[in-house]
């Protein structure tokens, strides 16, 4: 069974800090991952769909990288801000409807 | 605004009883999927459907029961087989069954046990 990991489990910050997490994955029949962010009392809003090595992508100051060579994604905050305090959801599929979700990495930002 | 809808936010089960938990989406998406959370876990498919009148297991389906009568809606029946319901359920859709395609997320219904 594919088992994908997030680290750290949560995560305190101060304003304006750069910050970076990880989402580790078997890298074996992998087809696409998804990062979505999970602000409470909200619904998980997708940030990026990534497929292929060496993808990088970018929203403002959140970037993620993928190798599914090893087999993880890493997840950068620039300039972390109190409204970036959310939980971080790894999703990796491995083709049709078989989505793997994380555990989430939950980040406070203290102004 | 286009979205899911869950209800309702909040859900209380007495032993023995089968509570329905809404999802209505307005997205005009095909795929429909209702997970599980539980403290410190990723979230788990319980089922999930590609299209109307279609829906499939997934790896906890054990104790809960679906229909996809319309597009829009996909109602989840936790039944008293379920011996530990208490989670946070989360519906979501997606344009089609592609694993490229994110999914939407309705707010939640949180369930407990009387």
């Amino acid at each position: 069974i594919l088992n994908v990991e997030q680290s750290p489990q949560s995560l305190h910050v101060q304003e304006g800090d750069s910050t970076n997490f990880t989402c580790s994955f078997p890298s074996s029949n992998f087809y696409a991952l998804h990062w979505y962010r999970w602000e409470t009392a909200k619904s998980p809003e997708a940030l990026f769909v990534m497929t292929l090595n060496g993808d990088e992508k970018k929203k403002g100051r959140i970037s993620a990288t993928l190798n599914t060579k090893e087999g993880y994604s890493y997840l950068y905050i620039k300039g972390s801000q109190p409204e970036d305090s959310a939980t971080y959801l790894c999703a990796v599929n491995t083709g049709g409807f078989k989505t793997i979700f994380g555990a989430g990495t939950r980040l406070f930002v203290k102004a | 605004d286009g979205g899911i809808t869950q209800s309702p936010k909040y859900l209380f089960r007495k032993e023995g009883q089968n509570v329905t938990l809404s999802c209505e989406q307005n997205l005009n998406h095909d795929a429909m999927y209702w997970y599980r959370q539980d403290p410190g876990q990723g979230l788990r498919l319980i089922y999930y459907s590609q299209i109307v009148n279609d829906f499939q297991k997934g790896d906890i389906a054990e104790g809960y029961s679906v229909s996809r009568e319309k597009k829009e809606s996909f109602p989840l029946t936790v039944t008293s087989a379920q011996k530990n319901p208490t989670a946070f359920y989360l519906c979501a859709s997606s344009i089609d069954w592609g694993s490229y395609q994110p999914q939407h997320f309705g707010d939640g219904t949180r369930l407990s046990i009387l």
